[in-house]
């Protein structure tokens, strides 16, 4: 069965620090892996990963791809409380994105 | 439209109804998807469209459940004789083919009382 884990689950940190989600995941012919924000209900896309090593980079937020090791991370830098939300790891599977597998999520608060 | 539109965006249902959620994609887009999405849990996949044609239905939980799109835009979600254990946020995301991204709708929160 194909399996998405996310760490931490929740993380509450200030304005202005650096955060690390973490995404791994086992799952049969590996497509591409995705990360989404969450505020209220609507999932908004962030990155599509599909090939290790390439940094994919958007202002203060980036996200890179392991597909030796099996994980993803994002980051995001000098945090803003406007980035507080769930933030989901997705990945495609059996050779293709259309039925992705999702994590249960990162809550991230911050603080002013 | 701009983005992926959902209606109703609350639906409550008297156990034993049925209902009926709407999905509008972006303009465009072949590939259409709808996931369940409990409380505290990622989405979970139901179903997927290549334009009109529904391809993998695998993650529908029963034949309650049935979803259509037969001129390849608008979907609909139905499901029958609604139980409680339907209860959640159901979401419908469009792309514009088969694995690019996925962008989604408002969603819809089901109740069921």
């Amino acid at each position: 069965e194909d399996k998405v884990v996310q760490s931490p689950l929740s993380l509450v940190v200030h304005e202005g620090d650096t955060v690390t989600l973490n995404c791994s995941y086992e799952v049969t012919n590996f497509r591409s892996l995705l990360w989404y924000k969450q505020e209220k209900k609507a999932p908004t896309f962030l990155f599509m990963l599909t090939s290790s090593g390439i940094e994919k980079k958007s202002g203060r937020l980036s996200s890179i791809l392991d597909k030796k090791e099996l994980f993803s991370i994002l980051n995001i830098t000098a945090t803003q409380t406007g980035d507080s939300a769930v933030y989901l790891c997705a990945v495609g599977s059996g050779g293709s994105n259309y039925k992705l597998t999702f994590g249960k999520g990162t809550l991230l608060t911050v603080n002013p | 439209g701009a983005g992926v539109s959902q209606s109703p965006r609350y639906k409550v249902a008297k156990r034993g109804q049925d209902v009926a959620l709407r999905c509008d994609p972006i303009s465009g887009h072949v590939s259409l998807f709808w996931y369940q999405q409990a409380l505290g849990q990622g989405p979970e996949f139901l179903t997927y469209f290549q334009n009109e044609a529904q391809l993998d239905k695998s993650g529908l939980p029963s034949d309650r459940f049935f979803a259509e799109r037969p001129e390849g835009s608008v979907s609909t979600l139905k499901i029958q004789r609604t139980q409680q254990e339907d209860s959640a946020v159901y979401l419908c995301a469009s792309s514009l083919l088969l694995d690019t991204e996925a962008f989604f709708g408002q969603g819809t929160r089901l109740t069921v009382v």
